[in-house]
């Protein structure tokens, strides 16, 4: 496998529901992100790991919790959703160089319902 | 403040036709990076081009051509002859050097529709 892989690419889940999205990357880059997509407003950084240690923490709340086990994964668990957080949820992964083009997957199309 | 503007929520052309997408950025940091990215209906972001602060070459790729100008902090996007399969969104993206983190702010997109 190449490039950024996200599971699942659809997801519906409840309020009261825990669940866990998944992203790997097979590019050998050492910082990974989770984005946010919502319709009608622009890509919203969540969280940054650079060489697993979380680097940025955009005021996201403490519903999300993402884990970066490895340089490889990472993960973003989802707790006591809200509707609101209906969205696209993009993981990308780039080298720690600051500049550098990041890489994307296809993202996990998230329905909380 | 760093900030990326996109005025053109969405663009409609028939094939073949030119099209110009436009971004304009703001930034008190005299080194960084501009990117343009197109996300198609598969929904993943591809990467189709960097900029940085230090290179106003305009760049050419087959019936893409990018030009940054400096002095306007501008960085559009030109499509010559355009065909269905362009139909996509498109985000300008800016990427300043900070530290703390590794910041890459997005434009709100352009949604191209190409039609036949």
């Amino acid at each position: 496998e190449t490039g950024v892989t996200q599971t699942p690419r659809h997801l519906v889940m409840g309020m009261t529901n825990k669940k866990s999205l998944k992203c790997e990357q097979h590019l050998g880059h050492n910082a990974m992100y989770w984005y946010k997509q919502s319709a009608k407003k622009p890509l919203e950084l969540m969280f940054v790991y650079s060489l697993e240690e979380r680097v940025e923490n955009n005021s996201v709340p403490s519903r999300f919790s993402p884990e970066c086990p490895n340089s490889s994964h990472l993960f973003l668990h989802l707790h006591t959703l809200q509707p609101e957080d209906s969205a696209l949820y993009l993981c990308a992964s780039s080298q720690l160089t600051g500049g550098t083009e990041a890489f994307f997957g296809q993202g996990t199309r998230l329905t909380v319902v | 403040a760093q900030k990326v503007t996109q005025a053109q929520t969405e663009i409609s052309v028939v094939e073949k036709e030119d099209v110009t997408l436009d971004c304009v950025y703001e930034t008190r940091d005299t080194t960084y990076y501009l990117f343009w990215y197109k996300q198609p209906p598969s929904g993943e972001l591809v990467f189709l081009i960097r900029r940085n602060s230090f290179d106003e070459q305009n760049e050419i790729s087959g019936r893409y051509s990018w030009n940054f100008q400096k002095s306007t902090s501008s960085f559009n996007f030109t499509i010559t002859a355009s065909q269905v399969v362009d139909s996509a969104v498109y985000f300008c993206a800016l990427n300043s050097r900070n530290t703390g983190g590794f910041k890459t702010i997005f434009g709100a997109g352009t949604r191209l529709f190409v039609k036949a």
